[in-house]
């Protein structure tokens, strides 16, 4: 089946560790995305590719990393100067950079 | 980065009323899309809307491109207890290129059966 895997759903990491979120899509889609979501909060993007070998920082991209070496994957690195990163993250993609982005499962990162 | 203003926060409404959210910007878009999200889980597409003026339905939800190009709405028809979510609008610009979706707070609808 087609779709968008985020993977782990569920993810528990010390402080001061880095930890890397996976994302793939056999959508056969361009551009891919990282949005975080926090209580009572709307989506706020964190990195977005349109194209592979290249990516541009969202609004808060402090504190993250991404590569895009390969179209379907597009793996996020939560760093340790992220000064809170327990959150909900949701990886997205789209056929090319305009309209419609379909959502992966989601992974839910806990920093204790 | 840009804001979408999504309103009401939240509902809590009877099971069979309808349902009304909003979401207004101060600058123009070119889409506007409406998502729902259940609890865990990653949001999913209910409708797409590209021209000015465009109403589009799907099923008992019908949304609403604004004709300013500023603003969209929601609507769903007689509820039920399956409505329940988080419901987010989503807007894209065309500056020099396409710009990644700005995405609203979210409306919080709770069904009363």
């Amino acid at each position: 089946d087609g779709g968008i895997t985020q993977s782990p759903k569920y993810l528990f990491r010390k402080e001061g560790q880095n930890v890397t979120l996976s994302c793939e899509q056999n959508l056969n889609h361009d551009a891919m995305y990282w949005y975080r979501q926090d209580p009572g909060q709307g989506l706020r993007l964190i990195y977005y590719s349109q194209i592979v070998n290249d990516f541009q920082k969202g609004d808060i991209a402090e504190g993250y990393s991404v590569s895009r070496e390969k179209k379907e994957s597009f793996p996020l690195t939560v760093t340790s100067a992220q000064k809170n990163p327990t959150a909900f993250y949701l990886c997205a993609s789209s056929i090319n950079s305009q309209g419609e982005a379909f959502f992966g499962q989601g992974t839910r990162l806990t920093v204790v | 980065g840009q804001q979408l203003n999504q309103s009401p926060q939240s509902m809590f409404i009877q099971e069979g009323e309808d349902v009304s959210m909003n979401c207004t910007s101060s600058s123009i878009f070119n889409t506007w899309l409406w998502y729902k999200q259940d609890p865990g889980e990653g949001p999913v597409l209910l409708i797409a809307l590209y021209k000015a003026g465009e109403l589009t339905s799907n099923g008992r939800l019908t949304a609403q491109f604004g004709i300013t190009r500023k603003d969209s709405f929601l609507n769903i028809s007689a509820s039920i207890p399956s409505d329940v979510g988080i419901y987010f609008c989503a807007g894209q610009q065309y500056l020099s290129g396409n710009t990644p979706l700005v995405f609203g707070k979210g409306t919080r609808l709770s069904v009363i059966a």
